[in-house]
């Protein structure tokens, strides 16, 4: 049973970088993906972007200049940052899974597991 | 983007009732489409994968259809835990993007 268990700094100052990590314990890096979602306070879900257990990376285009996803397979993390936050970063920030599943010859990639979530809030 | 529009964005309903959410894709995604369940102050569970396909340890009064662009995640008999937020989520491109969600309250 894959969980992940994710920590960083839950509150930061306009133009700092938010800095999270997520830890994989009971399962393998090889065929999934490695995602960073967020969530506004009271708002929808928002997809920030995702590593391969190969380390190539994709991001949201609407964040791509502020974000590196990176991979630590040695130590089973993989981690966030996201430099010149404002207010309109504060969220809490999920680790996801995208887990490769094969169903009738296709290959899909649903969110399972998540991260417990961290809240993050940037203020002055 | 392909956006993905939920709807309605909230629903009342009493325990027993069957709860229909639909999801329409902007552009079509085959199958790739996903649902999950939110509980305040929790990450989101997924339900359903490939549009119809039950996660493991998921009630069966949940199911998923629905192919192309319009999708539909039915609760075929409410029960108390059930109350959340439900999202649909498209696998098919990115960037990777989520309905706004469907908040599902008691009546």
């Amino acid at each position: 049973q894959v969980q992940l268990q994710q920590w960083g700094a839950g509150l930061l100052k306009p133009s700092e970088t938010l800095s999270l990590t997520c830890a994989v314990h009971g399962g393998s890096f090889s065929g999934h993906y490695w995602s960073w979602i967020r969530q506004p306070p009271g708002k929808g879900l928002e997809w920030i972007g995702e590593i391969s257990h190969g380390g190539s990376t994709s991001y949201n285009p609407s964040l791509e200049s502020r974000v590196t996803i990176s991979l630590d397979t040695s130590k089973s993390q993989f981690s966030l940052n996201l430099t010149s936050v404002t207010a309109a970063d504060t969220a809490v920030y999920f680790c996801a899974r995208r887990r490769m599943t094969m169903l009738r010859g296709v290959i899909t990639f649903p969110f399972h597991p998540w991260g417990q979530g961290t809240l993050v809030t940037v203020a002055s | 983007d392909i956006q993905m529009t939920q709807s309605p964005s909230s629903l009342s309903a009493s325990v027993g009732d069957r709860v229909t959410i639909t999801c329409r894709a902007s552009q079509t995604i085959n199958n790739f489409l996903n649902w999950y369940q939110q509980k305040p102050e929790k990450a989101p569970n997924l339900l359903i994968y490939a549009a119809s396909s039950l996660e493991n340890g998921v009630p069966s009064r949940f199911s998923g259809s629905g192919s192309g662009t319009d999708f539909t995640l039915t609760i075929s008999s409410l029960q108390p835990e059930d109350f959340a937020t439900y999202y649909c989520q498209q696998g098919y491109s990115t960037p990777l993007t989520f309905g706004q969600g469907t908040k599902v309250e008691i009546k």
